[in-house]
């Protein structure tokens, strides 16, 4: 099983709302990322989990708050959003094993539009 | 993390071999380079990497400079399926800072 399976696929919220999107691997991978991507940029980091440990923050605001309630599970938790927040959030993992220099393998995101 | 050029679009007949530069000028000796595509609307999907020796897989072969200031990936048969932006990262082995840069948009033309 080679696949990080995100939920919901689509998700449509008003700047009030809280609401999480959820990402899945079963590969064993100790290191989960979520990145945010605006429409014809390249995907920007947010934030990297190592073994369930938050290890980098790219300066992301508060109003995004990541999980990771398992070795399996990472969670991005949204609240009072702005309308410029909508965008494709992709999921990846990854091997924590340096030594073993292996790739990302990345979800096919949650399109997120914020009204 | 050494910064990656790349142009920003190419185009290639459907059949023929495709091949993405990439410089990176500032590469330092413990960093590799890795290619990642991304479809529309996809997630991005890994194709290959490499340190110094060129290297080759089911999807395409990478090819290092022996200075290592520049690499090219190639398609050997490019298909319309092949059409994507590809892009170049270079990575320290270390780390999990996996940056995107702004990538190449091929599109592979019938």
């Amino acid at each position: 099983d080679t696949e990080v399976t995100q939920t919901p696929k689509h998700l449509v919220m008003g700047m009030t709302n809280k609401k999480s999107l959820k990402c899945e691997q079963h590969m064993g991978h100790r290191a989960m990322y979520w990145y945010k991507q605006k429409a014809k940029k390249p995907p920007e980091l947010m934030f990297v989990y190592s073994y369930e440990k938050l290890s980098i923050n790219e300066s992301v605001p508060s109003r995004f708050s990541p999980e990771c309630p398992n070795s399996s599970l990472l969670n991005l938790h949204l609240h009072a959003l702005q309308p410029e927040d909508s965008a494709l959030y992709l999921c990846a993992s990854s091997h924590r094993r340096t030594e073993l220099n292996t790739e990302a393998f990345f979800g096919q995101g949650t399109r997120l539009t914020v009204v | 993390d050494a910064k990656t050029t790349q142009p920003p679009s190419m185009d290639c007949a459907e059949g023929r071999a495709a091949n993405l530069p990439c410089n990176h000028s500032t590469i330092s000796g413990n960093e590799y380079v890795y290619w990642y595509r991304q479809i529309h609307s996809q997630g991005p999907q890994y194709i290959i990497h490499g340190l110094k020796n060129n290297e080759t897989n089911e999807m395409a072969s990478l090819i290092i400079t022996e200075d290592r200031k520049s690499s090219t990936l190639i398609l050997p048969h490019a298909t319309l399926r092949d059409t994507a932006v590809y892009y170049c990262i270079v990575k320290w082995g270390a780390t999990n800072k996996l940056i995107f840069g702004t990538g190449t948009l091929l599109a592979v033309q019938p």
